[in-house]
């Protein structure tokens, strides 16, 4: 079993749906983040989470320590959004290492 | 323009061969991360420094080796290429050593895209 789980692994919705994207890992950890790869190959950090909930334009991030994990929202999806988004987690061991999920393709259909 | 200079973007080479790429951090980082991307593996944690240090290490093979300069580039060389070396090698910056603080953005580059053949 992968330390870093995510559900679905793609999703494709219509223009102007309600996305969430799920993230559960196994280990104690003291930040998440989530990441978005576009079909180019970039990477952008949306957001790194340590507690609550951080809002950043039309994305919502949520973690919840006790339970092990995190949710990704995208409110009015736009095509724009089409992306691989992928979950990292930072371990409590107070090093660096981030350990990744697999990634959730996520296809907004105009 | 993420502000992470990764050169080169593209590269093919054969096996048993040896590359080096390189990465200029964004202004005022002094924290430099590798990542490995691979089909098979996804993103993989290869090795951090900050400030000329080496400050953290993941699955980095041995043949693989890196370093960060006093101008705060670096430099992640790959030897005795094998096949399944190929991959997207991403570089990552960061203003400190550790990236728990909220303010202490990560900011990728765009990558260069090994092939082995």
């Amino acid at each position: 079993k992968n330390e870093v789980e995510q559900s679905p692994q793609n999703l494709t919705a219509q223009e102007g749906e309600f996305i969430t994207i799920n993230c559960s890992y196994s280990v104690g950890i003291s930040a998440l983040h989530w990441l978005q790869q576009h079909p180019g190959g970039g990477i952008v950090s949306l957001f790194m989470l340590s507690s609550g909930k951080k809002k950043h334009g039309r994305l919502i991030a949520t973690i919840n320590i006790q339970e092990k994990h995190s949710s990704l929202h995208i409110t009015a999806s736009h095509p724009r959004d089409s992306a691989v988004y992928i979950c990292a987690v930072r371990s409590n061991f107070g090093n660096e290492k981030l350990t990744f999920g697999t990634g959730t393709r996520l296809t907004i259909i105009p | 323009d993420s502000g992470v200079t990764q050169t080169p973007k593209h590269l093919i080479t054969a096996t048993g061969q040896r590359v080096t790429l390189r990465c200029s951090p964004r202004s005022g980082d002094l924290s430099v991360y590798w990542y490995q991307q691979s089909l098979d593996q996804g993103l993989q944690f290869l090795i951090q420094y900050y400030n000329g240090e080496e400050r953290a290490k993941g699955n980095i093979l041995e043949r693989f080796s890196a370093q960060q300069f006093p101008d705060l580039h670096s430099e992640l060389n790959l030897s005795s290429l094998e096949l399944g070396d190929s991959a997207l090698y991403f570089c990552a910056s960061s203003a400190w050593g550790t990236t728990s603080s909220g303010a202490n953005v990560l900011t990728f580059g765009a990558g260069s895209r090994l092939t082995v053949l």
